[in-house]
């Protein structure tokens, strides 16, 4: 079992839409969590943290659930911009040392 | 802005050769490092964590003398790709956290560099 897994999609929506992902983390000792967003043959970029008690940043909002080990993003009125894939990360802690887990990512497609 | 820089961003050479790619922190002092490498369509995979002045962490499965890393001063780590092959062909990123800030923090990544082998 992958140690994080999210649906790799694609996810094709218009322009406007609201769409959620999901994703699943395996060690219940994962510390923190995040969103990156990665585009097409360039390197992962932090979209945002994720938090037990949501965070929200513009059309963007996240959840954390640790009882379920489940974490999700909520895009808003998608623009055509927001196309890319949507890393899931958890970090686990080896030694002093906090070690990024990658999600296989999600492939969003926003159409005009 | 970038807080992280890697180069060079693409390398094309021949099976048997050596391939060099650094990272730096710009503006700000490092003194750990990770390697990173995503094959198309698939997650990014942590390599190895760099540390400032002494030996490089690696993860299971990679080979400590095929990728040495050297993490000489608290700006700059390099990885190097011995006798690279095409199945050494990937995409290689190096990320750092700001200082101050906890393993908690989120890295930041750099541009990273595209590697094929022919």
């Amino acid at each position: 079992r992958k140690e994080v897994e999210q649906d790799p999609g694609p996810f094709n929506v218009p322009e406007g839409a609201t769409v959620a992902f999901n994703c699943t983390y395996s060690n219940s000792a994962s510390q923190s969590f995040f969103w990156y967003r990665q585009d097409c043959r360039k390197e992962p970029k932090l979209l945002m943290s994720v938090y037990s008690s949501g965070n929200e940043d513009g059309r963007f909002t996240a959840q954390l659930n640790r009882a379920s080990q489940y974490i999700s993003l909520l895009i808003r009125d998608s623009k055509l911009s927001d196309s890319a894939t949507y890393l899931c990360v958890v970090t686990q802690y080896s030694g002093n040392t906090g070690k990024l887990i990658f999600g296989q990512g999600t492939t969003l497609q926003v159409k005009p | 802005g970038a807080v992280v820089s890697q180069h060079p961003s693409w390398v094309i050479c021949k099976s048997g050769t050596s391939v060099k790619i650094e990272c730096r922190s710009l503006d700000f002092q490092a003194t750990t490092m990770f390697w990173y490498r995503q094959f198309p369509k698939q997650s990014l995979m942590l390599m190895a964590t760099s540390n400032e002045g002494s030996k490089a962490t690696y993860e299971q499965g990679v080979e400590k003398d095929k990728f040495l890393i050297n993490h000489a001063s608290l700006t700059l780590s390099t990885l190097t790709v011995t006798s690279a092959h095409p199945e050494d062909s990937s995409f290689y990123i190096c990320s750092a956290r700001l200082p101050g800030q906890g393993a908690r923090r989120p890295q930041h990544f750099g541009d990273g560099t595209r590697l094929s082998i022919l």
